[in-house]
C-alpha cells in the first residue's frame, strides 16, 4: 500500500497567490482530515470529511481557505490568497470510520508564503 | 476549551534509561488515547491506543497508562536506543475527531 500521498512535498509562493494542496487517502478509507502544524500551536485540525462529505470545518481559520473532496480518492485544501501567516506544514490524514480511529498520516506540504 | 498538555518540550536521556513522557488534559473525558510518533521532516505514525476502561498497554518496549481520575496518561520507552529519538504526540479521542498535544521531542543519547 503505498499510504496517504501528498503533492507537492514543498510549495514557496508569494502573498496573495492561490496555493492548493492535493491529497490522496489509502484505498478504502472513508475518513478524511486536514491538518495544520506550526511550532507555535501544534496539530491542528482544519476540515475532516466522512464519506465524501465535510463534517466539521469549524479548524478552517479563516474564508481563504477551502476543502473540497469529490470523490473518495482525492480531496484538495486551497488558500485564496495566502498570507505569511499560513506558512506551516499541512498534514492529509485518512482511517476507517470507526469509533477509535487510527489516522494514517500523509508526509505533509511543507508552505512557505513569502 | 479542551487542553491538552505534554509534559515539556524536550527531554533527553541516556541510552538504555527508561524514558518517560506525560500527557495531561482537561475540560475533556476522552473515550480513548493515542500516542504517535513523529520523526522530522514526515508525518505522525500511530504506535499505540488505550481506552477508558484500561489501565495499562504494553507493546514491545513501549508501556502507557491511562489514569482517567488524574486526567493523565504516562508513556514509557524502556532500554531506549538512539533510534527512539523522535517526537511523541498523544492525542485524545471519543465522540469528536482526535485532539493532539503539540509533542514532546525526545533525545536518546548514546
Amino acid at each position: 500500500d503505498a499510504g496517504v500521498i501528498q503533492s507537492p512535498r514543498h510549495e514557496v509562493t508569494e502573498m496573495g497567490q492561490e496555493v492548493t494542496l492535493r491529497c490522496k487517502p489509502i484505498s478504502g478509507h472513508n475518513s478524511l482530515f486536514w491538518y495544520r502544524q506550526t511550532m507555535m500551536r501544534g496539530l491542528e485540525l482544519l476540515i475532516y470529511f466522512n464519506n465524501n462529505v465535510p463534517i466539521d470545518d469549524s479548524g478552517m481559520p479563516e474564508d481563504r481557505f477551502s476543502a473540497k473532496m469529490p470523490n473518495a480518492s482525492f480531496s484538495t485544501l486551497k488558500i485564496q490568497p495566502s498570507e505569511p501567516r499560513d506558512s506551516a506544514v499541512y498534514f492529509c490524514a485518512s482511517s476507517l470510520a470507526s469509533r477509535e480511529e487510527t489516522q494514517y498520516f500523509g508526509p505533509g506540504t511543507r508552505l512557505l508564503v513569502l | 476549551s479542551q487542553k491538552i498538555e505534554q509534559n515539556s518540550e524536550a527531554l533527553n536521556i541516556q541510552e538504555g534509561k527508561t524514558a518517560t513522557l506525560t500527557c495531561n488534559y482537561t475540560n475533556y473525558s476522552p473515550a480513548y488515547l493515542q500516542w504517535y510518533r513523529q520523526d522530522p521532516g514526515r508525518g505522525p505514525v500511530f504506535l499505540l491506543l488505550i481506552r477508558e476502561n484500561e489501565k495499562e498497554k504494553r507493546k514491545e518496549r513501549l508501556k502507557v497508562t491511562f489514569d482517567t481520575t488524574l486526567k493523565q496518561s504516562l508513556f514509557h520507552i524502556t532500554a531506549s536506543q538512539p533510534a527512539d529519538s523522535a517526537t511523541y504526540l498523544c492525542a485524545l479521542g471519543g465522540n469528536t475527531p482526535l485532539v493532539f498535544g503539540k509533542g514532546t521531542r525526545l533525545s536518546v543519547i548514546a
